[in-house]
């Protein structure tokens, strides 16, 4: 079975600071991989997914960005973080043969 | 409008009642459905994956699909507290769109 590692699992960063979340897939090649932001109270919203690495297509315009430097690896970052940056992000892999899998999450306030 | 809706809850049963579950999508082109459970801060673990419309059964979960309809649901039979948690549906195809999520509350 494959398995996500997301870290940290809690992060308070001061507005403007940089940000790099890392996520990193084993039991798999060539996964699918999906960061989502959930906010507190509200589903699961789409921000970026990579159908391999260097692909990386943004579902919504915003202050995050990501990157895919390798197969099972899937970044997101961000230069300057917002208060409105705060929520708990989720990473996703997907394929054929078990469906989507989410990480445990990083949970980041912005202060 | 968004393309998954989810019945917003929050829903409260007591011990052993039925839980039930209800998710609509718009987009005809959805080809997976899956039902996650959510604890507090936790990330969504997958409870039902299904590719077709019909039922299908796991223990005391059952989650069926209508594409007819683009109607989602999930059952829970003989509910437990340790089912309480939030529930999120959630189609699509090479990407999922999710429900806001039902919080569910089981009384013991």
């Amino acid at each position: 079975s494959q398995t996500i590692h997301q870290w940290p699992a809690t992060l308070v960063q001061p507005v403007g600071s940089p940000l790099s979340l890392e996520c990193t897939v084993e039991g798999t090649s060539n996964p699918n991989l999906y960061w989502y932001r959930q906010a507190a109270g509200r589903g699961l919203q789409l921000l970026f997914y990579s159908v391999g690495i260097g692909q990386i297509s943004s579902e919504v315009p915003q202050n995050l960005s990501a990157s895919r430097p390798q197969d099972r690896q899937f970044i997101l970052s961000s230069k300057k973080l917002l208060l409105s940056d705060s929520g708990f992000y989720l990473c996703a892999s997907y394929g054929t043969a078990y469906g989507y899998t989410f990480g445990s999450g990083t949970r980041l306030t912005v202060v | 409008q968004k393309e998954v809706e989810q019945d917003p809850g929050p829903l409260s049963v007591p011990e052993g009642a039925i839980v039930s579950l209800n998710c609509t999508y718009s987009n005809s082109a959805f080809q997976y459905f899956m039902w996650y459970r959510q604890y507090s801060r936790k990330g969504p673990e997958l409870l039902m994956y299904t590719y077709s419309s019909g039922n299908k059964e796991d223990g005391r979960f059952t989650a069926q699909v209508d594409k007819s309809s683009k109607y989602i649901s999930l059952f829970i039979r003989d509910s437990q507290p340790s089912d309480s948690a939030t529930y999120l549906c959630a189609a699509g195809a090479y990407k999922l769109s999710f429900g806001a999520g039902t919080t569910v509350t089981v009384r013991a």
